[in-house]
């Protein structure tokens, strides 16, 4: 079946540490994003990539790193500079505006 | 700058009864995109809709409506006759024309009682 896979499902971290969040899709999607989902904040973008091999800042990429060297998989690395990283990573695709973006089903990190 | 706001944090239902999920946004672009995804207790987003800019035709599918007006730059969403299974976070969201950005609201919790 098509669709998005992120791995692991829960992610414990300790502090001080960089970690991996994967994240593959067999949609032909040229378009991957992150987002970070908090309690009472929506949704915030970490980074999106268009095409592969360029991605681009969201609106919280500090502390966060990505690489898109295939068209199917965008990981990314949470780093030690990321100072609260406790939360719900969401991997999406799409064909880019105006199309819908299909969602993974998540990576729940938590620094311990 | 583009913005969702959805104001309602949660709402609490009993079943059957009806429930409207309000969005409004906001933008400069003349095209641009509007979206509601579901959020189950398993996590990921499931899509529901998508509505053009240039498309102001209300939409039902089945127990859902849409109710799209750019007069005051709102989207609000109505499930009709409640269920249980409809319990879940619902998620607005916007996207222009040529931009790979989707702007989320934060969501409003639906929990339907029964």
């Amino acid at each position: 079946d098509g669709g998005i896979t992120q791995s692991p499902k829960y992610l414990f971290r300790k502090e001080g540490q960089n970690v991996t969040l994967s994240c593959e899709q067999n949609l032909n999607h040229d378009a991957m994003y992150w987002y970070r989902q908090d309690p009472g904040q929506g949704l915030r973008l970490i980074y999106y990539s268009q095409i592969v091999n360029d991605f681009q800042k969201g609106d919280i990429a500090e502390g966060y790193s990505v690489s898109r060297e295939k068209k199917e998989s965008f990981p990314l690395t949470v780093t030690s500079a990321q100072k609260n990283p406790t939360a719900f990573y969401l991997c999406a695709s799409g064909q880019g505006s105006p199309t819908e973006a299909f969602f993974g089903q998540g990576t729940r990190l938590t620094v311990v | 700058a583009q913005k969702v706001t959805q104001a309602q944090t949660e709402i609490s239902v009993v079943e059957k009864e009806d429930v409207t999920l309000d969005c409004v946004y906001e933008t400069r672009d003349t095209t641009y995109y509007l979206f509601w995804y579901k959020q189950p207790p398993s996590g990921e987003l499931v899509f529901l809709i998508r509505r053009n800019s240039f498309d102001e035709q209300n939409e039902i599918s089945g127990r859902y409506s849409w109710n799209f007006q750019k007069s005051t730059s709102s989207f609000n969403f109505t499930i009709t006759a409640s269920q249980v299974v409809d319990s879940a976070v619902y998620f607005c969201a916007l996207s222009g024309e040529r931009t790979y950005k989707y702007i989320f609201g934060t969501g409003t919790r639906l929990k339907v009682l029964a």
